[in-house]
């Protein structure tokens, strides 16, 4: 079956712009993830959604970062006022519930602020 | 708070050579742990958990990792390694209470030579 989709794959925005990244978790699963990876860095945990509802917010760097999920389906992540240190790969991830311990993930979004 | 700690940045290693890619967390509570692999311009892919039980847990691709509580690690084991291991390699923990938020190290890139 299809997998965790994002798009795009990449995005090059000027500083100060707004950007919107999406992703298409599997079907059916109800718990939902962002994650951001730096270059060279491991991945640090932005968001998570429980269907709709997101219990824990306290990854979002900062005010400029948002997310919302529309029931069990796509999730948005936006950046406003893009700034140069927002570079990295987004990714998202799901899973068939909160409890379920794999994550299932997509192949990322690369963002590129100049 | 927990986080973990991947020794290695890179690993360089001729093919059919063993490998070992170290992996130490640090957790107030108790933790499930996770190797996650990731081939160039791919996402993450689970390699392998350790939830409870067995100490030694057996994971895909002949992968295997040994949970050892009184030293905090988690160290992945592959007797022969192939050219087709070269990727970059994540530990990561999540607390058994909860959701499954991950923490993640800053990764290892595991280079396979002919």
């Amino acid at each position: 079956g299809a997998g965790v989709s994002q798009s795009p794959s990449n995005k090059v925005t000027e500083k100060g712009k707004d950007v919107e990244l999406r992703c298409d978790p599997i079907s059916g699963h109800t718990a939902l993830y962002w994650y951001r990876q730096r270059l060279g860095q491991g991945l640090e945990f932005l968001i998570y959604f429980q269907g709709n509802s997101a219990p824990d917010k306290s990854g979002l760097p900062s005010d400029r970062f948002s997310a919302e999920r529309t029931g069990e389906s796509v999730s948005t992540l936006t950046i406003q006022r893009t700034q140069q240190e927002d570079s990295a790969v987004y990714l998202c991830a799901s899973s068939w519930g909160v409890l379920a311990y794999e994550q299932y993930f997509g192949p990322g979004t690369r963002l590129t602020v100049t | 708070a927990q986080s973990v700690t991947q020794l290695d940045s890179q690993v360089p290693v001729f093919e059919e050579a063993p490998v070992e890619l170290r992996c130490n967390y640090s957790s107030s509570v108790s933790v499930y742990l996770f190797w996650y692999v990731q081939y160039p311009n791919q996402g993450l892919q689970l390699l392998l958990k350790y939830l409870s039980g067995s100490t030694l847990v057996k994971g895909i691709n002949g992968f295997e990792a040994e949970f050892n509580k009184s030293q905090t690690s988690f160290h992945l084991r592959k007797p022969s390694v192939h050219i087709s291991d070269t990727a970059e390699y994540f530990c990561a923990v999540s607390g058994s209470g909860g959701y499954n938020k991950l923490i993640f190290g800053a990764g290892t890139r595991l280079a396979v030579h002919p």
